[in-house]
């Protein structure tokens, strides 16, 4: 069974940091392009980076660049988004989720992890 | 970059009514579109995919349609476990999704 589970998310102020993780099982991992998926409470749905499955290529949503940054660990089937420079905007509920090709329909999801960012 | 707009944004229907959502594009996006189900307090799931290929172990009164800019996602026959929000998304690009439809059930 396909499988993503994300933790890290938590309550921070602005300009804190906070570190996102995920963790796949169920899949092979290494051959899947990665993103971060994000929602703010009452929102709907907004891209916010992804990742090659080697690691050598990251995009990111103009809002969150220079801030933000995705990497992997394919050893560990580990995804991760560092967010630095948090806002009261990022507040929202942080999805990973998979593509099996560049650019692609995401087919697998996780079950998300709250950010708040607020003082 | 692309916009994508859903219509209509709520929708009431009753168990065994065909619904239709639709979702269009400020551009050509060929067939380039997804369609996602969320439940409350759940993870988007995927329904649609390349406009109109039905995900594995989706039920078949989900369908979509449509190419170009203009797209629909019908349910055939609604039943009580389809409330739901229904967003679109492109894909093949820079991904963009639609601003959701929340359907309930009357």
């Amino acid at each position: 069974e396909v499988q993503l589970v994300e933790s890290g998310g938590d309550l921070v102020q602005p300009g804190g940091s906070l570190r996102l993780s995920c963790t796949a099982s169920g899949f092979t991992f290494s051959t899947y392009w990665m993103s971060w998926v994000r929602q703010a409470p009452g929102k709907g749905l907004q891209w916010v980076a992804n990742i090659k499955q080697d690691g050598s290529e990251m995009y990111y949503v103009d809002s969150v660049k220079g801030r933000f940054t995705i990497s992997r660990d394919n050893a560990k089937n580990s995804l991760y988004l560092q967010m630095n420079g948090l806002r009261a905007e990022d507040t929202a509920v942080y999805y990973c989720a998979g593509a099996w090709r560049a650019w692609y329909y995401f087919d697998s999801w996780g079950q998300g992890t709250l950010v708040t960012v607020s003082s | 970059d692309i916009q994508m707009t859903q219509s209509p944004s709520t929708l009431s229907a009753s168990v065994g009514d065909r619904v239709t959502i639709t979702c269009r594009a400020s551009q050509s996006i060929s067939s380039w579109l997804a369609w996602y189900q969320q439940k409350p307090g759940k993870a988007p799931k995927l329904l649609i995919y390349k406009a109109s290929s039905l995900q594995s172990g989706v039920p078949s009164r989900f369908s979509g349609s449509g190419s170009g800019t203009e797209f629909t996602l019908t349910i055939s026959s609604l039943q009580a476990e389809d409330c739901a929000t229904y967003y679109c998304q492109v894909y093949n690009t820079l991904y963009t999704f639609g601003q959701g439809t929340k359907l309930e059930i009357k």
